[in-house]
């Protein structure tokens, strides 16, 4: 039963066009995580939610919209996708306040041509 | 959250023990000093922390110096799953309602660990 599950692990798609990803965990945890891991490797936090509310907004294009239905969900919404948002991402989730320990979710490929 | 510094690469015997070390010298008294890795193709995983007391757990071992400015984190038995990037980050524990640091793990470029044959 995976902890962090993310959907799909793989997206193609063209330029100009709108995606979603989403990011689902059984943890019981009450903060998750949107994280971009681009081609040189480097892993940057994108957003954080906590009880649903946004903690987190780190100078990320409002073409990027992140939704958290409840505690369990974290969808992230692109619009008119770029070339430059071809990247890794990664959903986690953590228990806030304490260690915070961050558990992650294998990653979603995002290819954009 | 103080900075840290890894060696970019390492590699170890298969069987021997990896220590990989960190340089976190601006480090502050409430902060934790925690290691993750990333298997290719896979998601961060959490190995370890430690505030000023050696740790171990059934992954790996930490070791802080006592003045807290550097850090190894030592895999005693090194495997080839053990190949990896293992990432030294340190901050505070705790959620800080409000804070542009709250729950925010930041990534250095991290040591690239090859555990070969």
């Amino acid at each position: 039963d995976t902890a962090v599950s993310q959907t799909p692990k793989y997206l193609v798609t063209q330029m100009g066009n709108d995606k979603s990803i989403k990011c689902e965990q059984n943890l019981g945890h009450d903060t998750m995580y949107w994280y971009k891991q681009d081609s040189k490797k480097f892993l940057k936090i994108m957003f954080s939610y906590n009880n649903k509310e946004l903690i987190i907004n780190e100078t990320v294009p409002n073409r990027f919209s992140p939704k958290s239905p409840d505690k369990a969900h974290l969808n992230l919404h692109i619009n008119s996708l770029e070339l430059g948002d071809s990247a890794v991402y990664f959903c986690a989730s953590s228990q806030a306040g304490g260690l915070n320990i961050q558990y992650f979710g294998a990653g979603t490929r995002l290819s954009v041509l | 959250d103080a900075k840290t510094t890894q060696p970019p690469s390492m590699d170890c015997a298969e069987g021997r023990a990896a220590n990989l070390p960190c340089n976190h010298s601006t480090i502050s008294g409430n902060e934790y000093v925690y290691w993750y890795r990333q298997i290719h193709s896979q998601g961060p995983q959490y190995i370890i922390h430690g505030l000023k007391n050696n740790e171990t757990n059934e992954m790996a071992s930490l070791i802080i110096t006592e003045d807290r400015k550097s850090s190894t984190l030592i895999l005693p038995h090194a495997t080839l799953r053990d190949t990896a990037v293992y990432y030294c980050i340190v901050r505070v524990a705790g959620s800080n309602a409000g804070g542009t640091s709250y729950g925010k793990l930041t990534f250095g470029q991290g040591t690239i660990l090859t555990v070969h044959p």
